[in-house]
C-alpha cells in the first residue's frame, strides 16, 4: 500500500548530540512537511517542501534544518537537541497536482533527549 | 492569519450513542477546506472527514458527519452509533483553497479527547 513511512519509532537522543529522523513516501506527493506535536498539543508545522523549495515557519528555530533529496525521501535533523525539543515528529505529505486537498501523516517518531 | 478553535477539552460518550464535537474558524479566505483528523494512542493521525468550503451539502462518511454552517464559521463533528475504537484525540483543522505553488498547510485546532464509555 501506498503510504508515509517514518523511522524510527522511537529515537532517543543526549542533549546536545546531532539527530537525524527521516521520512519516506510512496504516494509521489510533491509537497513533504515536518510537524512537531508536544504531548497533547496540536502538531506545530516546522517548514515543509514544496518539489525542491524549502519553506520555513517564521517561528521555527535555527536548530532544525531539513533536507529532500528526492521526491520520495525528506530528513528532519535538529543540529544540537535541548530538551525542549523532546516531542512527537511527524511527517505528512500532500499532492498538489493532482489533490486530494487532506495530508497523508506517518506514524511519527517519538524523539526523548536525555 | 487563519485560527481554528476547539472549545471542549474533552468529550465522553456511551458506546452506541451520538456525540457532536465543535470546531470554529476565523479566516478571510472564501476558498478553503476543513477536515477532521483522528489521533489514537498510537499517534498516527488519520483523515475522518473532509469538507470544501465551496460544497454546500455536509460531507458524510459512513457514522461519521459534519455540521458545516460557512456564514457562522462553524464545523462540527458528529459521531453516531460510538464505538469503542473511536476513542482518540480529534483535531480540527482549516487549509486554505486551490494552488498556491507554495504548499499549503494545515492549521490545526487545539484538539477534543474523546472517551467511549461501555
Amino acid at each position: 500500500d501506498a503510504m508515509v513511512i517514518q523511522n524510527p519509532r522511537y529515537q532517543v537522543t543526549q542533549f546536545g548530540k546531532p539527530v537525524t529522523l527521516s521520512c519516506s513516501q510512496t504516494l509521489n506527493h510533491n509537497v513533504m512537511y515536518w510537524y512537531q506535536q508536544k504531548s497533547s498539543q496540536a502538531p506545530k508545522l516546522l517548514f515543509h517542501y514544496y518539489d525542491k523549495d524549502f519553506n520555513n515557519e517564521a517561528d521555527t528555530p535555527d536548530n532544525f534544518q531539513s533536507r529532500r533529496p528526492n521526491t520520495s525521501f525528506c530528513f528532519l535533523d535538529i543540529r544540537s537537541p535541548g530538551l525542549g525539543d523532546a516531542a512527537m515528529y511527524l511527517c505528512a505529505t500532500s499532492s498538489e497536482l493532482t489533490g486530494p486537498m487532506e495530508l497523508f501523516f506517518g506514524s511519527g517518531t517519538q524523539l526523548s533527549v536525555l | 492569519a487563519q485560527t481554528v478553535t476547539q472549545s471542549q477539552p474533552e468529550m465522553s460518550v456511551q458506546e452506541a450513542e451520538t456525540v457532536t464535537l465543535s470546531c470554529t474558524y476565523d479566516t478571510s479566505e472564501s476558498d478553503y477546506y476543513l477536515f477532521w483528523y483522528k489521533q489514537p494512542p498510537s499517534r498516527q493521525m488519520i483523515l475522518v472527514i473532509r469538507q470544501e468550503a465551496y460544497k454546500q451539502q455536509n460531507a458524510t462518511e459512513n457514522r461519521f458527519s459534519v455540521n458545516f454552517q460557512k456564514a457562522a464559521k462553524s464545523f462540527s463533528l458528529k459521531i453516531s452509533d460510538s464505538q469503542l475504537g473511536d476513542a482518540a484525540m480529534y483535531f480540527c483543522a482549516y487549509r486554505s483553497g486551490g494552488l498556491t505553488g507554495g504548499g499549503n498547510k494545515l492549521t490545526f485546532g487545539t484538539g477534543t479527547q474523546l472517551k467511549v464509555e461501555l
